[in-house]
């Protein structure tokens, strides 16, 4: 079956820290991965996505790369800012099935102190 | 374009009442998903539908869950009877097309609906 993996939080960092937030998957297909965040009191947001192996998804500083021989995403930031502050999901995206939907993983919380 | 919309966005009911949540897609897309988030469970899809017919419904928990899509501009979930158990955020997202790789994949999910039942 498809699965995601994604390291437990709560993740507390300082402010300039480096982040990792480790995500591994198992899927029966060769899916699509993405990352979404949720702020606060709001839904899910895209942050970035990778559609094939060695793709690198990025966008506000943020990037992970899809890495098919580890089968992992992990999402990384060099610097991270008290407004990362929110709850990160991996994701991915079979093709096959029920039509491509998304299967999460259970999110990871993030908190940067100032 | 003002995002997928979903009403209300706090439902405190009691056990036992009817609770129906609703959800306006982005305009142009397709594809509907309802999902329910819990501390335990984490994000479940609940139901999806392509073009206003339910493709997949498995992850509703039970027969007091129902959701319609009568045009592609307007869904609804309701919990009939409802039980402290349900409570939850649930969450409607909406996406164009079938979900092709690099083009029609991504979701946009509404605000939530967070519901409690006492």
């Amino acid at each position: 079956g498809n699965s995601v993996t994604q390291m437990e939080g709560p993740v507390t960092l300082s402010e300039e820290a480096f982040l990792t937030i480790n995500c591994t998957y198992t899927a029966t297909g060769y899916p699509s991965l993405f990352w979404y965040v949720q702020y606060p009191g709001e839904g899910l947001q895209l942050l970035l996505k990778a559609t094939k192996a060695d793709d690198k998804g990025s966008n506000k500083g943020f990037e992970a790369t899809y890495r098919k021989e580890t089968t992992s995403f992990h999402l990384e930031k060099g610097s991270v800012q008290v407004s990362d502050s929110a709850v990160y999901f991996c994701a991915l995206l079979n093709y096959g099935g029920s039509q491509g939907n998304l299967i999460f993983g259970k999110g990871t919380k993030l908190s940067v102190k100032p | 374009d003002a995002g997928v919309i979903q009403s209300p966005r706090h439902e405190v009911t009691e056990m036992g009442q009817e609770v129906t949540l609703r959800c306006k897609p982005i305009s142009g897309h397709n594809s509907l998903f309802w999902y329910r988030q819990t501390m335990m469970r984490g994000l479940e899809l609940l139901i999806y539908f392509n073009n206003n017919v339910p493709i997949d419904d498995s992850g509703m928990p039970e027969d007091r869950f129902s959701a319609k899509m009568p045009n592609a501009s307007f869904s609804t979930l309701k919990i009939q009877p409802s039980e402290p158990r349900d409570s939850a955020v649930y969450f409607c997202a909406s996406r164009s097309g079938q979900g092709q790789r690099g083009r029609t994949d991504t979701q946009y999910f509404g605000p939530g609906t967070r519901l409690t039942v006492l």
